[in-house]
């Protein structure tokens, strides 16, 4: 089946730093996805991405949808505490259901 | 508009019960996804219902069952309750087959003792 392949597993950064995440894939994805899941919550659809090399911001979030249609990144930029979570991306081709990566925890140090 | 509603919001249960959870998905939604995720750890799929039929189904034991009514809430039942069984059960809902993605409730906590 499809897999998605999201590294880091875990990030420790400073307040203020920069954050770059990424998913890569063996399959070909109509649509990739990026969600963050705050402790004790569903995870919350932050930026979603239609065309290869599309390029799309949300505040201080951007992510990107990959030419080659396997890959997408997320970056985040100044993090502040309330970044802390775990940020999964999903990928979807054709009709089938999303599939997730395993996701990556981040933690901001104040 | 109101969210995706899971309830109960905690259950504790013994081994060998069984527990019920039930969602509500967003309105107009007709795709419902039931997902355990363990310790904070990944997404594991579990059941697809669309239009009240299983769609697909994720690499459980058949003991991990549910269904989609006709006004397409749905309900997960998990039978002969083990151990390792807890987790947060996250349900999500989505219009078609969805490309705009999943809108998450809050889950369900499941621990069983």
């Amino acid at each position: 089946g499809q897999q998605l392949n999201q590294s880091p597993q875990s990030m420790f950064i400073q307040e203020g730093e920069d954050v770059s995440m990424n998913c890569t894939s063996s399959s070909i994805f109509n649509t990739w996805l990026w969600y963050k899941q705050d402790p004790g919550e569903g995870p919350v659809l932050l930026i979603a991405l239609y065309k290869a090399g599309e390029l799309t911001s949300n505040g201080r979030l951007t992510a990107q949808f990959g030419i080659t249609r396997k890959d997408s990144f997320l970056n985040i930029s100044a993090s502040i505490p309330s970044d802390v979570g775990i940020y999964f991306c999903a990928g979807q081709g054709g009709s089938e259901k999303l599939v997730f990566g395993k996701g990556t925890k981040l933690t901001v140090n104040p | 508009e109101a969210g995706v509603t899971q309830s109960p919001t905690h259950l504790i249960k013994t081994r060998g019960q069984q527990a019920t959870l039930r969602c509500s998905p967003i309105s107009g939604h007709t795709s419902v996804y039931w997902y355990q995720q363990a310790l904070g750890l990944g997404l594991q799929f579990l059941l697809w219902y669309d239009e009240g039929e299983e769609r697909n189904r994720g690499n459980f034991p058949p003991r991990f069952s549910g269904r989609q009514f006709p006004n397409y809430s749905s309900e997960l039942n998990v039978n002969a309750l083990e151990l390792e069984d807890s987790a947060l059960y996250l349900c999500a809902s989505s219009w078609g087959g969805g490309s705009y993605g999943y809108t998450f409730g809050s889950g369900t906590r499941l621990t069983v003792v």
